[in-house]
């Protein structure tokens, strides 16, 4: 049973490109949620998707950051023209659901995506 | 909102020391409560969690208990190896409108020397 995968797991862009990152939820998991990591810093939460539907975006830049998770295929989080600050580490989690029982708030976690900006 | 605080890093210790990583968290009701550990270059992985008050999560070692009264999960481990080193952060699971939601610290990076 693969766990959450991520990729690009490392992704180096100039600015002014776009940058699109992939996430394959464990299966069986309905719910993806995208974290972000800082050089130095911790975790902040982005977005949670299911599929077809974005649930809580209010992580997310306004400008140049989606993301979405169709019925079929991986999560993607698209970054438009890039800038320097947007070089960090990207985690995708997901979890089986929303709803009560110990399984529904365990989020797994991918490798991450490093991206780096030049 | 909820939050989770943990005390800054980096914790520097030597082999076979005892390492506390303090937890303190904000919430209204009773949330779950996790450690997660990252190892360099990798992502987070779960490391231990409790789901309400006075449950002890344990695992490598490792161990945390809820406390209620004093709002703690305070990370303990008796005796830390090298191999100990990475960053750990606590996190609470929290409903709300949308579902679930996980909130994370900022990490704290431990350093194990030999």
């Amino acid at each position: 049973n693969a766990g959450v995968m991520q990729n690009p797991r490392h992704l180096v862009r100039r600015r002014g490109q776009e940058a699109r990152l992939r996430c394959s939820p464990m299966k069986g998991h309905s719910h993806v949620y995208w974290y972000r990591q800082l050089p130095e810093e911790g975790l902040k939460f982005m977005v949670y998707l299911q599929k077809e539907n974005i649930i809580d975006e209010s992580g997310m830049p306004k400008e140049r950051f989606s993301a979405e998770f169709p019925k079929e295929g991986p999560s993607i989080l698209r970054i438009q023209q890039v800038v320097r600050g947007d070089s960090a580490a990207y985690f995708c989690a997901s979890s089986p659901r929303s709803g009560q029982g110990s399984g529904a708030n365990v989020l797994t976690f991918g490798a991450g995506s490093r991206l780096t900006v030049l | 909102g909820d939050s989770v605080t943990q005390m800054e890093g980096p914790v520097t210790l030597s082999e076979e020391a005892f390492l506390t990583i303090n937890c303190t968290y904000t919430a209204t009701g009773y949330p779950s409560l996790f450690w997660y550990v990252q190892y360099p270059g990798e992502g987070l992985q779960l490391l231990l969690k409790a789901t309400k008050a006075d449950d002890k999560g344990s695992n490598k070692g490792f161990e945390a208990t809820y406390r209620k009264e004093t709002t703690s999960f305070h990370l303990e481990k008796g005796s830390v190896q090298v191999s100990d080193s990475a960053v750990y952060f606590c996190a609470l699971h929290f409903r709300n409108n949308a579902g679930n939601m996980l909130t994370f610290g900022g990490g704290t990076r431990l350093m194990v020397k030999p």
